[in-house]
């Protein structure tokens, strides 16, 4: 069974400056995505960013990248500029190309703190 | 574009009860999915409809049940509630059902059991 991990429960990082939260995930699939979801006090779940994995260039989505790491099963999501609305609870997820169906893998989530 | 709908926000049973929670997805969206979320379990996969039928089922007892409407809106039910069922309900929706696609999640429905 596929599994994700997200070692650090909680991160902090400056406003302005730099932070990065990793994932790794266990997998025998040779395609997949992977994703990772914020998720604020709302509570509400919002898509951050997604990479496909046969797509070797890392995804961006302005602030947001990721650099995948596909033979150590590594997915890091690096925010740049840090600001106050990035505090959030983020989650790591993975689906094999193989699922049938839309069923999401989640990783247990790191909690980011953005102090001014 | 309206995003995903899910009523109500708030609720509070007691445990024997049953409950109902709606969704509604993104228009033209026909992919509902349903996870369970908790501070000890985390996200949890409930099932996920399409095309009003079930496509996926997590490994929930079968007091959780749901279903889907030919407008794409789907219901989840869980009956004879129990403490643990406490936890944060989200859907999500897709425009079809596959890995390919990217679900969007609604605001999620707070289930408290007493």
């Amino acid at each position: 069974a596929q599994t994700v991990t997200q070692s650090q429960p909680e991160m902090s990082v400056q406003e302005a400056e730099t932070v990065t939260l990793s994932c790794t995930y266990d997998t025998s699939e040779s395609d997949y995505y992977l994703f990772w979801y914020k998720q604020p006090p709302s509570r509400q779940m919002i898509l951050v960013i997604r990479q496909e994995a046969y797509k070797q260039q890392n995804a961006t989505e302005n602030r947001f990248s990721v650099n995948f790491q596909k033979a150590a099963k590594s997915f890091s999501l690096k925010i740049s500029d840090s600001q106050l609305g990035d505090a959030a609870m983020y989650f790591c997820a993975y689906i094999s190309i193989g699922t049938s169906g839309s069923r999401l893998t989640f990783g247990e989530g790191t909690q980011l703190t953005v102090n001014p | 574009k309206a995003g995903v709908t899910q009523t109500p926000r708030y609720l509070i049973k007691t445990r024997g009860q049953q409950v109902t929670l709606s969704c509604s997805p993104i228009s033209g969206h026909r992919s509902v999915s349903w996870y369970q979320q908790t501070p000890g379990q985390g996200l949890q996969f409930l099932f996920e409809y399409f095309s009003e039928t079930q496509r996926n089922k997590g490994n929930f007892p079968g007091r959780f049940s749901g279903r889907q409407f030919s407008n794409s809106r789907s219901e989840m039910n869980v009956s004879t509630l129990e403490l643990g069922d406490s936890a944060l309900y989200l859907c999500a929706s897709s425009f079809n059902s596959g890995p390919q696609e990217t679900q969007y999640f609604g605001p999620g429905t707070r289930l408290l059991v007493l």
